[in-house]
């Protein structure tokens, strides 16, 4: 069975702290994203990230993907109310149109 | 542009029922997928679609079943429900896209959910 794991599965913390999210699996993924998803909503594309290695930033949020591609870290700067919500990372398998996604965590950022 | 829609949004059901989900999506994407969302478990797979008239099993199919036959939609049937089949149900599609390096991603879009209970 393929599993990804994500650590912590729930984080409340200050407005103006940094936070770190990881995933980790022991399979190689052809891709990996993550998702927010927010009460009674569905999740919604953050980013995505193929290459080993690779860095994408989107405003305070800073996305790494493991040089072997087996892991993924998800990186708030100075979090705001507004990052409230659960993130989830997604692993797309070899051949690119299965995924398995992690359980999520859930963050809460208080004012 | 709707997206990705399900109907209904939420349903109660007795036990031995039946009944069937719609998802529908107006970005001509090849790929569909169905999945269900529980607590602490996150989002597992249920059935998919790589095109129209094609369908395949997921992570946790048993009894559920599914059709494509036209690309823009994807049912999801429960001929018999069970409590256990009590959930979050989200429909998904995605456009096959190739990378600049060759890989494929699967960058996939969501519907609002539908949110069933099963007496």
């Amino acid at each position: 069975t393929q599993l990804l794991e994500q650590s912590p599965q729930f984080l409340s913390i200050q407005e103006g702290e940094n936070l770190t999210v990881y995933c980790n699996s022991s399979s190689v993924f052809s891709s990996l994203q993550w998702y927010r998803q927010e009460p009674g909503e569905g999740p919604v594309l953050l980013v995505t990230v193929v290459t080993g290695g690779e860095v994408k930033k989107l405003k305070r949020l800073t996305f790494q993907f493991g040089d072997a591609r087996k892991d993924s870290s998800l990186h708030i700067t100075a979090a705001q109310p507004g990052d409230t919500g659960l993130y989830l990372c997604a692993g797309a398998l070899t051949g690119g149109f299965k995924t398995i996604f992690g359980a999520g965590t859930r963050l809460f950022v208080k004012a | 542009n709707a997206g990705v829609t399900q109907t209904p949004k939420f349903r109660v059901l007795k036990t031995g029922q039946s009944m069937t989900l719609l998802c529908a999506q107006d970005m001509n994407h090849e790929y569909m997928y169905w999945y269900r969302q529980d607590p602490g478990m996150g989002l597992r797979l249920i059935h998919y679609s790589v095109g129209e008239g094609t369908t395949a099993k997921g992570e946790v199919p048993d009894g559920y079943n599914v059709s494509r036959l036209k690309k823009q939609n994807f049912l999801l049937g429960l001929e018999s429900a069970a409590p256990s089949q009590t959930s979050v149900y989200f429909c998904a599609s995605s456009l096959r896209r190739t990378s600049r390096s060759g890989v494929l991603s699967n960058e996939q879009f969501f519907g609002p959910g539908t949110r069933l209970t099963v007496l």
